[in-house]
């Protein structure tokens, strides 16, 4: 049981250029959301899924576009990425509605230059 | 606007002594509230909640409080080890949607 997993850990981007984070859970749950961290700030939600086929946004979803094909995978698409979105991603999840307790991948480290 | 604020940035403590995170929050919607815990490079990890009919939680060493008049609620580990060293984020959810808002954090240092 691998829980959730995030891939990759890390990379840099060139201002323009776009890329997926990947993010998979093994719970079967059926909440996922993406977070993002900056330094010294707590985490903001980009956006969330109540399940396969169903996405909304968070907090801060601009410049970001998401997808759940399925109940395991919820990837966060960058496209033309700018500086300001040099940060940590955090994926997690959590098991259905009524349930707070989320639980989160491991990160990915971005840098956009 | 902070809907959950940890107005301390960092906590340094003995080993064996009491640690004493807080948060505060403004939504009166919130009607649960978790503490996470962060190593550096790692995800957050659930450490333990607080549902707003209860004023206590405990598990282990580590006990929430809740204040609901204020708006506070406070984290208490005791003893506190040098593995606690750490960044712990207040969270709070409520309403229609499981969304959770977090605080800054706060990073708790536990000297040997």
């Amino acid at each position: 049981n691998a829980g959730v997993t995030q891939t990759p850990k890390f990379r840099i981007l060139k201002i323009g250029q776009s890329m997926t984070l990947q993010c998979t859970q093994d719970m079967n749950h059926n909440y996922m959301y993406w977070y993002r961290q900056d330094p010294g700030m707590g985490l903001k939600l980009i956006y969330y899924s109540v399940g396969a086929g169903i996405t909304d946004k968070g907090e801060v979803p601009n410049g970001y576009n998401v997808s759940r094909s399925t109940t395991e995978d919820f990837p966060l698409r960058l496209e033309l990425a700018a500086p300001s979105q040099t940060s940590v991603y955090f994926c997690a999840s959590s098991y259905s509605l009524g349930v707070y307790e989320q639980y989160f991948g491991p990160g990915t480290r971005l840098t956009v230059t | 606007d902070q809907q959950v604020k940890q107005n301390s940035p960092s906590l340094s403590v003995q080993e064996g002594r009491i640690s004493i995170l807080n948060c505060d929050y403004t939504n009166s919607m919130f009607d649960y509230f978790l503490w996470y815990k962060k190593y550096p490079a790692e995800g957050p990890t659930f450490l333990i909640s607080i549902s707003s009919i209860k004023d206590k939680n405990e598990d282990g060493r580590f006990t929430v409080f809740l204040n609901k008049s204020a708006k506070h609620l406070s984290l208490h580990i005791v003893p506190s080890q040098p593995g606690d060293s750490a960044v712990y984020f207040c969270a709070a959810g409520g309403g229609s949607n499981y969304k959770l808002t977090f605080g800054k954090g706060t990073l708790l240092t536990v000297n040997p």
